[in-house]
């Protein structure tokens, strides 16, 4: 089954941009992969944020996108706010295959 | 609006059985894909399984850990989703979330139930 890997931590000034990666053991992500995008808080149940590598729903903030970039998906924040600091991870989708990342934990310091 | 309930959650021995129920409301549960989702404590998500709707092929898929144990059914005449888990194991030990599939719908996720199987 893939490994789908993502930076176990990432640190982000307030205001900063930083950008998330996740990467497939198969080979490069592609559209065809779906990936989705996913935060989560502390005690609470995950929300997602942008599925189908780049579409928002209506409650993601604008300075939130996803793009491929490199063979691998990307979620990037610009402008970081303090309630930006969470839990993310991505999601694939290929072939039967369905596979969650390991999470990236953001924290805005 | 659109929101999942879950329900069902509870402690069982080890080699038990449990079945866990996400009530659907504020969209047309009957044309949404949905999905069970589960994380162990301190740990990332695991997708568990994903029932299509009534009449595709392939309803059903489930992940390697729960193949065979697992079973993801709905009632659309209850707006309900169900997960039977059966020959339960401690690494089961876990909250389950159900998620809606649907872009339409949002891609919610419901708030989890929590399962604790014991040795």
């Amino acid at each position: 089954q893939a490994v789908v890997t993502q930076e176990p931590s990432l640190t982000v000034s307030p205001g900063g941009t930083v950008t998330l990666t996740c990467g497939s053991s198969t080979g490069a992500v592609t559209s065809g992969h779906y990936p989705y995008w996913f935060q989560q808080k502390p005690g609470q149940a995950p929300r997602t944020l942008i599925y189908d590598t780049s579409i928002k729903h209506s409650w993601t903030p604008a300075r939130f996108s996803g793009s491929l970039f490199g063979g691998k998906a990307a979620l990037t924040l610009s402008g970081a706010q303090p309630e930006d600091e969470a839990e993310y991870y991505c999601f694939l989708s290929s072939s039967g295959v369905r596979v969650f990342g390991g999470g990236t934990k953001l924290t805005v310091l | 609006d659109v929101q999942l309930v879950e329900s069902g959650g509870g402690l069982v021995e080890s080699g038990g059985s449990l079945r866990l129920s996400c009530a659907a409301s504020g969209f047309s549960f009957r044309s949404a894909w949905m999905t069970w989702v589960r994380q162990a404590p301190g740990m990332g998500l695991e997708w568990v399984g994903r029932i299509k709707t009534k009449g595709e092929s392939s309803p059903t898929d489930y992940a390697a850990p729960v193949q065979g144990r697992f079973i993801v059914s709905r009632d659309d005449s209850q707006n309900t989703l169900f997960l039977q888990m059966n020959s339960l194991k401690t690494e089961d030990t876990a909250v389950y979330y159900c998620y809606t599939d649907a872009s339409w719908a949002g891609h919610v996720w419901g708030k989890g139930t929590t399962v604790t199987v014991s040795s």
